[in-house]
């Protein structure tokens, strides 16, 4: 079967560094996505990697290894509106997404 | 990206009634998805809403229970039919312009059934 596993929950401190890990099993894989979701509100999209390695965006970074089925969102220098879910999201070979459930980051001041 | 307007954005039901929720999209869009996401739960997709034809449902939801509507490539609905307690969710619809390009949610529609 399809499965995407990443930590329940998360507690980082204000101004450190978090990475949050997600792996994953699809049949066939056409990327992986990174969401954000604030409490009461909709998933907003952050990265997306379909080939091996990091991709910075500003305070945000994405990793994938496709032979490990692997991935890591990175988050620096932590803000209190960092606090949130993140979602993983891999792409199968019929461009179906297959969520995880998300992990909870809670920041602490 | 484009800009993604659903309605209500909540709703407190009775069971047994039906609720239609409202995607519209301020551009043209080649996929439409519809959603349901529980407290603390990942995301489930309920169908692909496809445009002039019926809609592609996923294993465990029936169009006669949750019909969906495209009529054209800015506007869907989806209607939560003879509605119970089990179906208090956040219903989120989201758009994509092609495959492998990341979808885009809609503010999502908080449904209370009492």
């Amino acid at each position: 079967g399809q499965n995407i596993d990443q930590p329940t929950e998360m507690t980082a401190t204000e101004g450190a560094i978090v990475q949050i890990n997600c792996t994953y099993q699809t049949s066939g894989f056409n990327g992986l996505f990174w969401y954000q979701q604030h409490a009461g509100e909709a998933p907003t999209f952050l990265s997306y990697n379909v080939l091996d390695g990091l991709e910075e965006k500003g305070r945000f970074s994405s990793f994938l290894s496709r032979s490990k089925g692997y991935s890591y969102l990175l988050l620096k220098e932590l803000q209190m509106k960092d606090s949130a879910s993140y979602l993983c999201a891999a792409l199968d070979s019929n461009y179906q997404l297959i969520w995880g459930a998300g992990t909870k980051l809670i920041i602490k001041p | 990206s484009a800009v993604i307007s659903q309605k209500p954005s909540r709703d407190i039901c009775q069971r047994g009634t039906s609720l239609t929720i409202q995607c519209q999209v301020d551009s043209q869009v080649t996929m439409m998805f519809w959603y349901r996401q529980q407290p603390g739960q990942s995301l489930t997709l309920i169908a692909t809403a496809n445009q002039g034809s019926e809609a592609t449902y996923e294993s465990g939801f029936v169009i006669d229970k949750f019909p969906i509507s495209r009529p054209n490539l800015t506007f869907s609905t989806l209607t939560v039919s003879n509605m119970s307690p089990e179906d208090s969710s956040i219903y989120l619809c989201s758009v994509q312009d092609r495959e492998g390009q990341p979808q885009h949610f809609g503010d999502g529609t908080r449904l209370s059934i009492l």
